[in-house]
């Protein structure tokens, strides 16, 4: 079945730890996204990659950090430097311009 | 930049008719999508219109579009407690890669 799988679903990490959460699928979609979501905050973009190689910061990209070195894979890593990392973690990916976003189910990120 | 709105919560009863209301900014707005979330999970789309579109149905789903409003509704008959979710708005313009998202509408419904 294609789709976008997140791993793992729940992660527990010590504070200044970084974390890496991944994104991979199987769409054969160009651009790939990350968002974060907080209780009452709706979807914040952290990163999105128009292409392989390439990706542009959204609008929290702080603290985080990205890569794109194959089109299935969009890993995310949360850095000590990001000051709350604790949220649920959602990764995306669609065509590409004025296309439909599709979304993996998440993962929940507790730093502690 | 676009903003997208929706009010926070709509509580039904089981049976009846939800509307869930949009609105957004930017009239440039190409695309407009409707996202269900359950808990603990990820969005799933339910359905979209074009902005050359005024209504969509889908089974239970109506989706309606005022352009000159900027106004986009989610209607969803005979309410199952199943529909319990947040539902999101989104709406892309043409040229664009990144959805605007409101911040969600939490249905509850209650029997």
């Amino acid at each position: 079945d294609g789709g976008i799988t997140q791993s793992p679903k729940y992660l527990f990490r010590k504070e200044g730890q970084n974390v890496t959460l991944s994104c991979e699928q199987n769409l054969n979609h160009d651009a790939m996204y990350w968002y974060r979501q907080d209780p009452g905050q709706g979807l914040r973009l952290i990163y999105y990659s128009q292409i392989v190689n390439d990706f542009q910061k959204g609008d929290i990209a702080e603290g985080y950090s990205v890569s794109r070195e194959k089109k299935e894979s969009f890993p995310l890593t949360v850095t000590s430097a990001q000051k709350n990392p604790t949220a649920f973690y959602l990764c995306a990916s669609s065509t590409g311009q004025g296309t439909v976003a599709f979304f993996g189910q998440g993962t929940r990120l507790t730093v502690v | 930049g676009e903003d997208v709105e929706q009010s926070l919560f709509l509580s039904v009863r089981e049976g009846d008719s939800s509307v869930i209301n949009c609105t957004y900014t930017d009239s440039s707005s190409t695309y407009l999508y409707w996202y269900k979330q359950e808990p603990g999970a990820g969005l799933q789309l339910l359905t979209y219109i074009f902005s050359n579109m005024d209504m969509k149905q889908d089974q239970r789903l109506t989706v309606l579009l005022n352009k000159k409003d900027k106004h986009l509704s989610l209607r969803i008959a005979d309410t199952q407690t199943g529909d319990s979710a947040i539902y999101f708005c989104a709406v892309l313009s043409g040229g664009s890669y990144i959805p605007t998202f409101g911040r969600g509408t939490s249905l509850i419904v209650h029997p």
